[in-house]
């Protein structure tokens, strides 16, 4: 079957760097995104990677391992705005976006 | 940029009663968009994947004659919660795929900011 884990919840303080990893094994790859979902309301873009390596974006990266079916999301600087559940989620080799349930990030001052 | 629009906001209706929701991709066109329900505190599930000109493709579990889905050009899809019960109620979200590489990733899923239905 297929199957992308990633933390249920984490915690982190303000101004820190947090990394958020997910594991996955799908039936093929055609990359690996992270949204971010704020309670209440719809999941937003952050990135996507298809190529090992670390995409850096401002203040977010994310980091891919095919061979080892890992990504993570790594948040420097944390702000409180920064609270959401972080999302990933692998394009399968029918084009099938696979979701993980997703991982709560707290941030405390 | 790649923006999604979902009408209405939230809504509240009687049992028994239909509701239709709408989502657009006002600058890009999709040929695959994606309607997703998410009750509160749990993951995204994706109800059917909707392909403009033809008929959608539903998630097992998810009934085709309660939930219709019309993706009748490249930027609109609706879904109608056909006979809606209290335990329709959740929050709809839909997402459309950027298939063209200008200002997008191509293969990502840009979501709308969904819609609260509310059922009595």
């Amino acid at each position: 079957g297929q199957n992308i884990d990633q933390p249920t919840e984490m915690t982190a303080t303000e101004g820190a760097i947090v990394q958020i990893n997910c594991t996955y094994q799908t039936s093929g790859f055609n990359g690996l995104f992270w949204y971010q979902q704020h309670a209440g309301e719809a999941p937003t873009f952050l990135s996507y990677n298809v190529l090992d390596g670390l995409e850096e974006k401002g203040r977010f990266s994310s980091f891919l391992s095919r061979s080892k079916g890992y990504s993570y999301l790594l948040l420097k600087e944390l702000q409180m705005k920064d609270s959401a559940s972080y999302l990933c989620a692998v394009l399968d080799s029918n084009y099938q976006l696979i979701w993980g349930a997703g991982t709560k990030l707290i941030i405390k001052p | 940029g790649a923006v999604v629009s979902q009408h209405p906001s939230w809504v509240i209706c009687k049992s028994g009663t239909s509701v239709k929701i709408e989502c657009r991709s006002l600058d890009f066109q999709a040929t695959t968009m994606f309607w997703y329900r998410q009750f509160p505190k749990q993951s995204l599930m994706l109800m059917a994947t909707s392909n403009e000109g033809s008929k959608a493709t539903y998630e097992q579990g998810v009934e085709k004659d309660k939930f219709l889905i019309n993706h009748a050009s490249l930027t609109l899809s609706t879904l109608t919660v056909t006979s809606a019960h209290p335990e329709d109620s959740s929050f709809y979200i839909c997402s459309a795929r950027a298939t063209d590489s200008r200002d997008r990733v191509s293969d990502t899923q840009y979501f709308g900011p969904g819609t609260r239905l509310t059922v009595l």
